[in-house]
């Protein structure tokens, strides 16, 4: 089945520093891939989005390429800033019969410090 | 436009209870995927319903839960007989097509 893997957390950094959140995935056929934003107490956000090899998302300043090869779609961002502490999560659709539900990594939380 | 409405925010149960989650997908989104998010963890789908249909109910557990999405009104999940593992936070996501979903804030249910 599909399963996603992010790079464990927490992670804090201060800010303007750069940040990369590592996310590999298992999948049959050819999936999307995403990155989700949850601010405390809030619902999921969708950062970004890349639904075939090479392309690259982007959005806010944030990053991410899907690469096949490695089935890796790292998240990136030269210079954090404060607002950017949230849980950030890696996911997929796609796939066999997945109607598009979502398998996400178990998510990583982000502290930026001032 | 109004997003994905979930209510109640908060939903606090006594062991045994039935708790009842409403969600209001996107004005004019017909799929609507439900999540629970257990402490700690990341979420994971339960189900996804079209209007008056149940596509994939493959993450639900086999006892206890339903779900359904009528032709008016919210998709609403159903927990009857909450137990202390029920507690958790349960997202709903609407989508227009089994493309890009855009979630609720949640449900967080306490099962005392």
């Amino acid at each position: 089945g599909n399963s996603v893997t992010q790079m464990e957390g927490p992670v804090t950094l201060s800010e303007e520093a750069f940040l990369t959140i590592n996310c590999t995935y298992t999948a049959t056929g050819y999936p999307s891939l995403f990155w989700y934003v949850q601010y405390p107490g809030e619902g999921l956000q969708l950062l970004l989005k890349a639904t075939k090899a090479d392309d690259k998302g982007s959005n806010k300043g944030f990053e991410a390429t899907y690469r096949k090869e490695t089935t890796s779609f790292h998240l990136e961002k030269g210079s954090v800033q404060v607002s950017d502490s949230a849980v950030y999560f890696c996911a997929l659709s796609g796939g066999g019969t997945s109607y598009g539900k979502l398998t996400f990594g178990q998510g990583t939380i982000l502290t930026v410090h001032p | 436009n109004a997003g994905v409405m979930q209510n109640p925010r908060h939903l606090v149960r006594r062991r045994g209870q039935e708790a009842r989650l409403r969600c209001s997908p996107v004005k004019g989104h017909s799929h609507v995927y439900w999540y629970r998010q257990l402490p700690e963890e990341g979420l994971k789908f339960m189900v996804y319903l079209q209007k008056e249909n149940i596509i994939d109910e493959s993450g639900m557990p086999k006892e206890r839960f339903s779900a359904e999405f009528p032709k008016e009104g919210p998709s609403i999940l159903r927990i009857q007989q909450v137990v202390r593992g029920d507690s958790a936070a349960y997202f709903c996501a609407s989508s227009p097509t089994e493309n890009i979903q855009y979630f609720g804030a949640g449900t967080r249910l306490s099962v005392l």
